[in-house]
């Protein structure tokens, strides 16, 4: 079975430009996260999609906005890119949300993409 | 949210038991306990979790305190690849998927 899968891999980008990364789950999975990953604050939750719907918001600027498609595969986006928006952006799948104080599902994460703002 | 707390980093030799601990003095009664772990230049990968009573993978065994305000990581034979950051994370409550992350124990294997 293909994993989480990234692109791109790794990024350049003049700041105050917008981006987009892309994430495709694990076939079947229909639940997909974000996360930020920097050396300074660690890993960072961003947000959580399930059914094409934003579940679950962490404490970033509206510049950063995501979107999940019917085929379950997802976006995030980055607008009036800042020097501190430079870092590993992780997503992970897993076969749908936990139902509250319920099981938890595995979470798969991707390889990243490195995004390097100058 | 439910935090943990784990030293920053440990050391092993190849091929010995490596016990990685965690404190949870705050965890709730439905909060799940998971570890994953972060090889050099990868995503996380998910290594084992529990509620109450111990687990095994063939990953690592889970070791939890009758209290749940502890939990012990243990890696039976460890190899070199093994050296990675390991995160032990109290899952949100509700119906989501979010993982809240510390800083986790960085591992260092030695040959």
């Amino acid at each position: 079975k293909a994993g989480v899968t990234q692109t791109p891999r790794y990024l350049i980008k003049t700041r105050g430009q917008q981006v987009t990364l892309s994430c495709s789950p694990i076939s079947g999975h229909r639940s997909v996260s974000w996360y930020q990953q920097t050396p300074g604050q660690g890993l960072q939750f961003l947000f959580e999609y399930f059914s094409e719907t934003q579940r679950n918001k962490g404490n970033f600027p509206g510049r950063f906005s995501g979107r999940q498609f019917s085929n379950s595969r997802s976006e995030m986006n980055v607008s009036t890119l800042e020097l501190g928006d430079s870092a590993l952006y992780l997503c992970a799948s897993s076969l749908r949300p936990r139902p509250a104080g319920g099981f938890s599902y595995e979470q798969y994460f991707g390889p990243g993409t490195r995004l390097t703002v100058t | 949210d439910a935090k943990t707390t784990q030293p920053n980093s440990m050391e092993s030799n190849e091929e010995e038991p490596v016990h990685l601990p965690c404190n949870h003095s705050t965890i709730s009664g439905t909060d799940y306990i998971h570890w994953y772990r972060q090889l050099p230049s990868q995503g996380p990968e998910y290594v084992i979790h529990g509620l109450t009573s111990n687990v095994n993978n063939r990953m690592a065994s889970l070791a939890i305190a009758e209290d749940r305000k502890s939990s012990t990581l243990i890696l039976h034979r460890a190899t070199l690849r093994d050296a990675a950051v390991y995160y032990c994370i109290l899952r949100d409550s509700g119906a989501t998927n979010k993982l809240i992350f510390g800083t986790g124990t960085l591992l260092a294997v030695q040959p």
